[in-house]
């Protein structure tokens, strides 16, 4: 069975510094998507970036961009020039292609210090 | 606006007593999906649907139901909660077969508590 691991509850960062967030995930299968979705306190969850396994090219949106390592799959998020706003709880996801199943880590909690 | 909403946003109720939460997307989306969230759990997918009358088992199903019997409704029914259900549920929708398939998108969430 597929699994997603955040192995850091909580971390912190200091305004317009860039923080790493990290996930692992164990799959067997070759086709998936893996996908970091943002929860500030409103609650509403927020699609930051997705990365299909087939695209070597890390995806990046703005000052967000990830690390994926295919083989040790590993699939972090980095957070450049951090800002306020970025504080929430993060969470990494997984998706095996033509399934629809998906798979969510137990989240990062991100604070950012002024 | 394209949207996910769901109703209510807040219930609390008493064992036994069914209920059901409703979602519906304005997007014309052929999946959606349902979740808990639990504090140190993350989400967990309860049921899922690939369309109207398909739905599947996610990994959390038990003491839930649902029906799509329409492309936008995507109702969950709790015949008779126990308070272990007390959760956060989320509804999602995204396409599928055409760029930005698995690109979900979330309702705002209704917090249950089953007392």
């Amino acid at each position: 069975a597929q699994t997603v691991t955040q192995s850091q509850p909580e971390m912190s960062v200091q305004e317009a510094e860039t923080v790493t967030l990290s996930c692992t995930y164990d799959t067997s299968e070759s086709d998936y998507y893996l996908f970091w979705y943002k929860q500030p306190p409103s609650r509403q969850m927020i699609l930051v970036i997705r990365q299909e396994a087939y695209k070597q090219q890390n995806a990046t949106e703005n000052r967000f961009s990830v690390n994926f390592q295919k083989a040790a799959k590993s699939f972090s998020l980095k957070i450049s020039d951090s800002q306020l706003g970025d504080a929430a709880m993060y969470f990494c996801a997984y998706s095996t292609s033509g399934t629809y199943k998906y798979i969510f880590g137990t989240g990062t909690r991100l604070k950012v210090l002024a | 606006e394209a949207q996910v909403t769901q109703n209510p946003r807040y219930l609390i109720t008493v064992t036994g007593k069914k209920l059901t939460v409703t979602c519906s997307q304005n997007m014309n989306h052929e999946y959606m999906s349902w979740y808990r969230q639990d504090p140190g759990l993350g989400l967990r997918q309860i049921y899922y649907s690939m369309n109207v009358e398909v739905t599947d088992k996610g990994d959390v199903p038990e003491g839930y139901k649902v029906s799509r019997k329409e492309k936008r409704n995507f109702p969950l029914i709790l015949e008779s909660p126990s308070p272990n259900q007390t959760s956060l549920y989320f509804c999602a929708s995204s396409l599928i077969g055409a760029p930005g398939s698995y690109e979900q998108y979330f309702g705002p969430g209704t917090r249950l508590t089953v007392t």
